[in-house]
Formats: C-alpha cells, structure tokens, sequence
C-alpha cells in the first residue's frame, strides 16, 4: 500500500498566518493517464471531512482562495495564505491513484 | 444539494454480523461509483472499498475483503456495507462517500464491544 506522511502532525498558528503542510507519498502519484489523484480534507471538530482542493491543486467549488495545493510525484503541499478562526481543525492528504486509497496521519492545526 | 445519511451504526458484540445503510439524495444515485471509509476513535482514516455505479465491480481494501461486502440498491438509492465477524479494531465511525472524497455523509458510530 501507499504510505502518505504528512508533517507536522500539530502546526500552531495565529490567525493571519501563512502555514504549510507536507505529504509525502512512498511511491508517484502519477497514474497512467497522466492525472494525480491527490486530494486534501479539512475535519473541523464534530464533523465530516470535506474536501478543499483535489487533483493536487484544483480548489473545490465554495472553498476560500487562500487555500491552495501544489507538488508533483511524491510530494505535495497544502498552504494556507492567511489562517481564519474558521480553518481550525484536521487536514488530511488522500491518495487514490493505486489502490487501496491511503489517507495520511493528519495535521491539527491549532491557535497559538 | 447532495444528501448522504448513514445508519444501522451501533453496540455490537465480536463476531456478530451488522449491516449499515446510506441513503442519497440529490443526485442521480446510480450515475455514480460510492465508497466507504471509516474513522478510528485515534482519527485514522481508512478504505473500505468501493463500488461501481450498477453494482457490478467492487474493490476492497485487501485486509477487509474477507469480512466487508459492498452492495447498492439503486431502485432505492441506497448503498450497503456489511460487516461479518466483527472485531474490537473495527469500532470506528463509518462514512460513504461519493467522488473519491468530494461528499461525505455525517457517519455512523459502530461500536464493538462484550
């Protein structure tokens, strides 16, 4: 199976702060016809994932634009370009370009 | 709006049987593949597997094949997960989900426990 490590696994942060987190993949991304099937989640507290940006960069319809993803391969970034109250919560890379689909280890991003 | 509501989630004791639900609104159920991923109580969030649009092709994750079946009835725009001989590491909250991650029902607690 695919392992995705995320770092960090807590990431501490003003608001208006600009963060970033990694995932790293044990293995490309690159499926055979030529996409990249790299997502990133946000859980806030007492809810379900949902989606922020997929295919490594595209940003989900609704979701704010200071939230962008980038990489290639085996490794990828989620930044936030100025964090809101609002994105409090857990991030989540998920694979599903070889199956079965892996989900990263998760980064908590708390207020400092 | 897309709508996923899962159920049958509850205290179950090892290695009895248990059938959950999720019933989906708001699109052309059987336009889509559907999937399940669980949630540990530890936040770990794994596959299950997924299922094509008429039901003809499923995947698993390979440690779950064994016990896990996914099914659909699309007359009732519903899909299925059961579970046989469940175990104390399955205790997880479980969510279907449709487009790979794109939308998520709320999950139900399943819970396995003497």
């Amino acid at each position: 199976d695919v392992v995705l490590t995320q770092t960090p696994p807590t990431l501490s942060a003003t608001i208006g702060q600009s963060v970033s987190i990694s995932c790293r993949s044990s293995q490309s991304l690159l499926h055979s016809n030529g996409n990249t099937y790299l997502n990133w989640l946000l859980q806030r507290p007492g809810q379900p994932p949902q989606l922020l940006i997929y295919l490594v960069s595209r940003l989900e319809s609704g979701v704010p634009n200071r939230f962008s993803g980038s990489g290639s391969g085996t490794d990828f970034t989620l930044k936030i370009s100025g964090v809101e109250a609002e994105d409090l919560g857990v991030y989540y890379c998920v694979q599903s370009t070889h199956a079965p689909w892996t989900f990263g280890g998760g980064t908590k991003l708390e207020l400092k | 709006e897309v709508q996923l509501v899962e159920s049958g989630g509850g205290l179950v004791q090892p290695g009895a049987s248990l059938k959950l639900s999720c019933v989906a609104s708001g699109f052309t159920f059987s336009d889509y593949w559907m999937s399940w991923v669980r949630q540990t109580p530890g936040k770990t969030m794994e596959w299950i597997g997924d299922i094509k649009y008429d039901g003809s092709y499923t995947n698993y994750a390979p440690s779950l094949k064994n016990r896990f079946t996914i099914s659909r009835d699309n007359a009732k725009s519903t899909l299925y997960l059961q579970m046989s001989n469940v175990r104390s590491e399955d205790t997880a909250t479980y969510y279907c989900t449709r487009d790979h991650t794109a939308y998520w029902g709320q999950g139900t607690l399943v819970t396995v426990s003497s």
